[in-house]
């Protein structure tokens, strides 16, 4: 089944304490992205790639870093989270080329800093 | 920069009946492509449409259809006989020829009522 999978799904931690949220997608798309989702703002884009080793900010990349090692995997990691980060954050992949392909996303992964 | 604006943040209609959603945008491309995605409150990201910019031709996928209007940039969703299922926030997007952005609307909070 073609899935886009985020870990974890829920997340709660503290201020300052370093944390990784997982991307890992199984159709062998190029172009991976991570958003940010709260309330009356949408979705906004924090960063993304649009192959291995190739990785820009999106429109919110203050806080966050990410990296594209292998073309499967799209981790997003909060060196040092702050209460701002809280949100819901949405990892999506997308096939390459200039088709009008659509993004598959992942269910979510709801983070809350304390 | 392109942007997305959806002016309805919230909206109901009684079930069976037709709801419209709009959405316009601004952007300085000719070519692009223009979604509707829903969020049922399963959290889950679902594409409902999709318009290319060079077709004159409004999309339609079932109960689902758009209205395009490239001069005036909008893009409004047409839900026809709404069903309890269709209770979900949707938001508007659009993307560049090149996949660099996809870049989403503050949504609008769809209810429909039995």
């Amino acid at each position: 089944e073609a899935q886009v999978t985020q870990n974890p799904r829920y997340l709660i931690t503290v201020t300052g304490k370093k944390l990784t949220v997982t991307c890992s997608q199984n159709m062998n798309h190029e172009y991976m992205s991570w958003y940010r989702q709260d309330p009356g703002l949408g979705l906004r884009q924090i960063y993304y790639s649009m192959n291995v080793e190739v990785t820009d900010k999106g429109d919110v990349p203050e806080g966050y870093k990410v990296s594209r090692k292998e073309k499967r995997n799209f981790p997003l990691i909060l060196e040092s989270p702050s209460p701002n980060q809280t949100s819901l954050y949405f990892c999506a992949s997308m096939s390459g080329g200039i088709i009008a392909g659509e993004l598959f996303f992942g269910e979510g992964s709801r983070l809350t800093v304390l | 920069a392109q942007t997305v604006t959806q002016s309805q943040p919230e909206m109901s209609v009684q079930e069976a009946e037709t709801v419209t959603l709009s959405c316009t945008y601004d952007t300085s491309e000719n070519n692009y492509y223009l979604f509707w995605y829903k969020q049922p409150p399963s959290r889950q990201m679902i594409l409902v449409i999709r318009q290319e910019a060079y077709k004159q031709q409004n999309a339609t996928e079932n109960r689902f259809s758009v209205n395009f209007q490239k001069a005036a940039k909008s893009f409004s969703l047409k839900i026809s006989d709404s069903q309890l299922g269709d209770t979900a926030m949707y938001f508007c997007a659009f993307r560049r020829t090149s996949y660099d952005k996809v870049i989403f609307g503050p949504g609008t909070s769809l209810s429909v009522i039995p």
